[in-house]
């Protein structure tokens, strides 16, 4: 199984700032890495697909960045609706086997 | 409007059956690989099974093999989950969501998800 580290657990910024949320795969994964974020009590969004591209309708303040093992969502500036939880996901293996990393949870500061 | 709408959860005995349902509606339901994940109270996501747009090929995760069923009626634009031999580790809200493209890709549309809880 390929494990999938998130760090940090935890990131407490202000509006306006600019976030770097880190993945990193226990094996290569290529470019098959996604980014979701979850906001309480709502279900997970796709944010990021194929490592860096964006999902129809997200903002261009969100990037993604990296291949192989090491990942990086970016929110250039904090907005007040960005404050959630921020998983990672790989889907590089055959026949599937999804797994998840254990989240980032951006809080305000 | 794309939607997809979880239902059929609530409380079982350990041991006990249930069997979650996802209605689609807004997209080309039969086009589309499925999948199930489930989120433990205050936990992380869990992968939980996959069907492919004809229901010919079905992935499980190891947690739930031999104990649950994926299925899908593309007549009906619905997918399914029958659990069996419920545990309490089953606990968590149960989300269907659609694979991006083709066999394996990113989840991108979610339902709201249905609660299922074990009691021990």
């Amino acid at each position: 199984e390929i494990v999938m580290t998130q760090s940090p657990a935890t990131l407490s910024l202000s509006p306006g700032e600019r976030a770097t949320l880190s993945c990193r795969a226990s094996q290569s994964v290529a470019s098959n890495l996604a980014w979701y974020q979850q906001k309480p009590g709502q279900a997970p969004s796709l944010l990021i697909y194929r490592a860096s591209t964006r999902a129809s309708g997200v903002p261009a303040r969100f990037s993604g960045s990296g291949s192989g093992t090491e990942f990086t969502l970016t929110i250039s500036s904090l907005q007040s609706e960005d404050f959630a939880v921020y998983y990672c996901q790989q889907y590089n293996n055959w026949p599937p086997m999804y797994t998840f990393g254990q989240g980032t949870k951006l809080e305000i500061k | 409007e794309v939607q997809l709408v979880e239902s059929g959860g609530g409380l079982v005995k350990s041991g006990g059956s249930l069997r979650l349902s996802c209605a689609a509606s807004g997209f080309s339901f039969s086009r589309y690989s499925l999948i199930w994940v489930r989120q433990a109270p205050g936990k992380g996501l869990e992968w939980v099974s996959s069907i492919s747009s004809t229901g010919r090929y079905i992935y499980q995760a190891d947690s739930v093999k031999g104990r649950f069923t994926v299925s899908r009626d593309n007549a009906m634009n619905s997918l399914y989950l029958q659990m069996n031999s419920l545990r309490a580790d089953d606990t968590a809200v149960y989300y269907c969501a659609t694979v991006r493209d083709g066999y394996i890709d990113a989840f991108d549309m979610w339902g709201q998800g249905t609660m299922v809880t074990v009691s021990s």
